[in-house]
């Protein structure tokens, strides 16, 4: 079955430090996996993308992420937080087969929260 | 702003009551999605239109019925809605639903069934 985890409810981390938030994930076959960010009282906005090609993805607002296939995970990072960056987290995966089920899967959210 | 629009922002409603949520995008695309947020809980996917038509329907109670009139609009009309319904509703679309395109997603209607 088709799963995503977010192994952190909550990542704290000080203002000018890096930051990690982890995602893994587990299809059947090759993976579509996403990043969105959801401010408070807001929707959800996309982050970033995988879907193929290079392993380091760059996205909005300075955030990246890696696909790392062996390790079926896709972290998201950025080399220096920003207060502003503190916000819900989700990662998401779909299943790139022609024949699959095309559905997002969702993780269910890291609060990231940076300390001045 | 994504321009993916959700009204109302917030909405409270008995549970005789009738209520309906709009959803309108303008950034020309043709699949829309409704989406139930609750606390500490992954989204969970409630119906998807495609070209107007409805493609997916994940189990969801009757007491929840969905409409696209066309590829711009997408309601969700509520009745008899349960205390447990409470939650955020996400409206989102997307270019169509090719596995590697991106959703936009609306603000939300925080519901709260009282």
């Amino acid at each position: 079955a088709q799963s995503v985890a977010q192994p952190e409810d909550q990542v704290n981390v000080a203002e000018g430090n890096p930051l990690t938030v982890k995602c893994t994930y587990s299809v059947s076959g090759n993976p579509y996996l996403f990043w969105y960010v959801q401010y408070p009282n807001r929707g959800l906005q996309f982050l970033l993308k995988y879907i193929t090609g290079d392993n380091l993805v760059k996205g909005s607002y300075g955030f990246e992420a890696e696909f790392n296939k062996s390790q079926t995970s896709f972290h998201l990072k950025k080399p220096s937080a920003l207060v502003s960056d503190s916000a819900l987290y989700f990662c998401a995966v779909r299943e790139g087969a022609r024949d699959s089920n095309y559905q997002l899967i969702w993780g269910a959210g890291t609060k990231l929260i940076i300390k001045p | 702003e994504t321009g993916v629009t959700q009204t109302p922002r917030h909405l409270v409603m008995g549970m005789t009551n009738k209520k309906s949520l709009k959803c309108e995008q303008h950034l020309g695309h043709n699949a829309m999605y409704w989406y139930k947020q609750s606390a500490k809980k992954p989204l969970e996917l409630m119906f998807v239109y495609n070209f107007k038509e409805q493609t997916e329907n994940n189990s969801v109670p009757s007491r929840f019925s969905p409409e696209c009139p066309n590829s711009s609009h997408l309601f969700l009309h509520l009745h008899t809605l349960q205390p447990e319904d409470s939650a955020l509703y996400l409206c989102a679309s997307s270019q169509d639903k090719d596995r590697g395109t991106e959703a936009f997603f609306g603000q939300g209607t925080r519901l709260t069934v009282v």
